[in-house]
């Protein structure tokens, strides 16, 4: 298994609260990858890194915000989450921009 | 711009038949494509990928899949479905394209039930 984890794995939180989820890897891969994963909608890309301090919007970024200081960490933060956030967060890594993604457990999120 | 259509939200066979589940892409470049399979409550795990390589690519637990330029198609498939291959499968293209990182399109899943 790719050494990828992801934190929480469940949270539950309120509408208007800041919400912090990290995904931590162990494999030294320059591209991280935020995913929301919803019934009906598949998996959409939120933002993405292709190295330190270098990130990029996806296709479903509004409301989202990501940081990366050192290889092994990429955060996806909601700054003030809304119900429309509820999902399941896949955070996926990648050695090169085209090779193949190595996917996290996932992270539930439920806002009420 | 690249895409992915997967033909059937949801295959249902019996155990030990072949399985069959549909994938066909667009994209301007020669893309790399894969299969992934996702169980419940999981992450994504890699069946296969296609990198230019050989046209027929063999992946885990039986599965393979067959590249066809001419039909851009990627289809799935195996000879006998055993009940723990019942999950979501999702066709996977990247190409280069211009950006660093925002290559990859998913396929919104086929839903595989193996019955008894």
């Amino acid at each position: 298994d790719a050494g990828i984890t992801q934190s929480p794995r469940h949270k539950v939180t309120e509408t208007g609260t800041p919400v912090t989820l990290r995904c931590h890897q162990t494999e030294n891969h320059r591209y991280m990858y935020w995913y929301r994963q919803d019934p009906g909608h598949g998996l959409r890309l939120i933002h993405y890194s292709y190295g330190v301090k270098d990130t990029d919007k996806g296709e479903v970024s509004d409301g989202y915000s990501v940081s990366r200081s050192k290889t092994e960490d990429f955060l996806l933060t909601l700054e003030s989450a809304t119900s429309s956030q509820t999902s399941v967060y896949f955070c996926a890594i990648s050695l090169t921009s085209t090779g193949e993604l190595f996917f996290g457990e996932g992270s539930r999120l439920t806002v009420l | 711009a690249q895409s992915v259509t997967q033909l059937d939200s949801h295959v249902s066979v019996s155990e030990g038949t072949p399985v069959l589940l549909r994938c066909n892409y667009s994209s301007s470049y020669s893309p790399s494509l894969f299969w992934y399979v996702q169980h419940p409550n999981k992450g994504l795990q890699l069946l296969l990928k296609y990198t230019s390589a050989a046209t027929l690519v063999k992946g885990i637990n039986g599965f393979e899949a067959e590249f066809k330029k001419s039909e851009t198609s990627f289809h799935l498939t195996k000879p006998s479905a055993h009940m723990s291959d019942a999950a979501e499968y999702f066709c996977v293209v990247s190409d280069p394209g211009d950006n660093y990182g925002q290559n990859f399109v998913f396929g919104p899943g086929t839903r595989l039930s193996v019955l008894p």
